[in-house]
C-alpha cells in the first residue's frame, strides 16, 4: 500500500517550453502533496506544499509563477515548468501524505527534467 | 548555517561491516526523526522513524535519536551490497497537515562484496 507514481519518468523539452508533471497516489487519499527538486548528489529541497482545493504554499525563493501546482483531486497534483530554461533541470519529486504524522509521507519514484 | 548537517560521505565499507550515519541539527523544535533510502534515480523510502529521543530498532537497522546533543544516528549491521545507496536523514516539528520535512544532505553508501 501507499504508492506514489509519477509521470513522466523522464522528460527532455526545448528551452522556452513548458513541461507538465503528474504525481499521483495509487491506493490512497492525501490531502497533502509536497513537490521537492533534487540537484544531483545534493539533497531534497522543498518547492511548495500543495493541498487539495486550495492554493499551493511556495517556499521562500520558488517562483510560484514559474512552478504551477495544481492539486485537483485528493489523488493528483500536477507541477508545470512553465518556459523552461536549462538551469531548471533537475530532478523532481513529489510525495503525498497518508497521514498527519511527518513518517507518512511517501514519495513517488522522480522525473528527470532536462532541458536543451 | 543549515537546519540539517549530514557529512555526504561517500562511505565505502566491505560486507558485513557495522555502518555508522549521522546527523545533527540546530533547530531545537525538531520531534520527528527520520531516515530514508534512495537508490540513484528513485525517489526515497521511509527506513525507519524515531520520536524524540531514545533508540529504536529494525531487523539490522537501528535508529538512535540525542535531543540533548542534537544528534541523530543510523547503524547498520551486517551490511550487505543491497544496502549501497543514499541515506538521508530527515526532520520534522510537529505533527500537522502542512509539517514539512527537512533533509540533510544524505550519505552515498557503497558495500562492497
Amino acid at each position: 500500500g501507499a504508492v506514489v507514481s509519477q509521470h513522466p519518468s523522464w522528460v527532455i523539452c526545448k528551452s522556452g517550453t513548458s513541461v507538465k508533471i503528474e504525481c499521483r497516489s495509487l491506493d490512497f487519499q492525501a490531502t497533502t502533496m509536497f513537490w521537492y527538486r533534487q540537484f544531483p548528489k545534493q539533497s531534497l529541497m522543498l518547492m511548495a506544499t500543495s493541498n487539495e482545493g486550495s492554493k499551493a504554499t511556495y517556499e521562500q525563493g520558488v517562483e510560484k509563477d514559474k512552478f504551477l501546482i495544481n492539486h485537483a483531486s485528493l489523488t493528483l497534483s500536477t507541477l508545470t515548468v512553465t518556459s523552461a530554461h536549462p538551469e531548471d533541470s533537475s530532478f523532481y519529486i513529489c510525495s503525498a501524505r497518508y497521514r498527519l504524522a511527518p513518517y507518512e509521507q511517501y514519495f513517488g519514484p522522480g522525473t528527470r527534467l532536462t532541458v536543451t | 548555517q543549515k537546519e540539517v548537517e549530514q557529512d555526504p560521505g561517500p562511505l565505502s565499507v566491505p560486507e558485513g561491516a557495522i555502518v555508522s550515519l549521522n546527523c545533527t541539527y540546530s533547530n531545537s523544535a525538531f520531534q520527528y526523526f527520520m531516515w530514508y533510502r534512495q537508490y540513484s534515480r528513485k525517489g526515497p523510502e521511509l527506513l525507519m522513524y524515531t520520536y524524540s529521543s531514545g533508540n529504536k530498532e529494525d531487523g539490522r537497522f537501528t535508529a538512535q535519536v540525542d535531543k540533548s546533543s542534537k544528534y541523530i544516528s543510523l547503524f547498520i549491521r551486517d551490511s550487505q551490497p543491497s544496502d549501497s545507496a543514499t541515506y538521508l536523514c530527515a526532520m520534522s516539528e510537529r505533527e500537522t497537515s502542512g509539517s514539512r520535512l527537512t533533509f540533510g544532505e544524505g550519505t552515498q553508501l557503497t558495500v562492497n562484496p
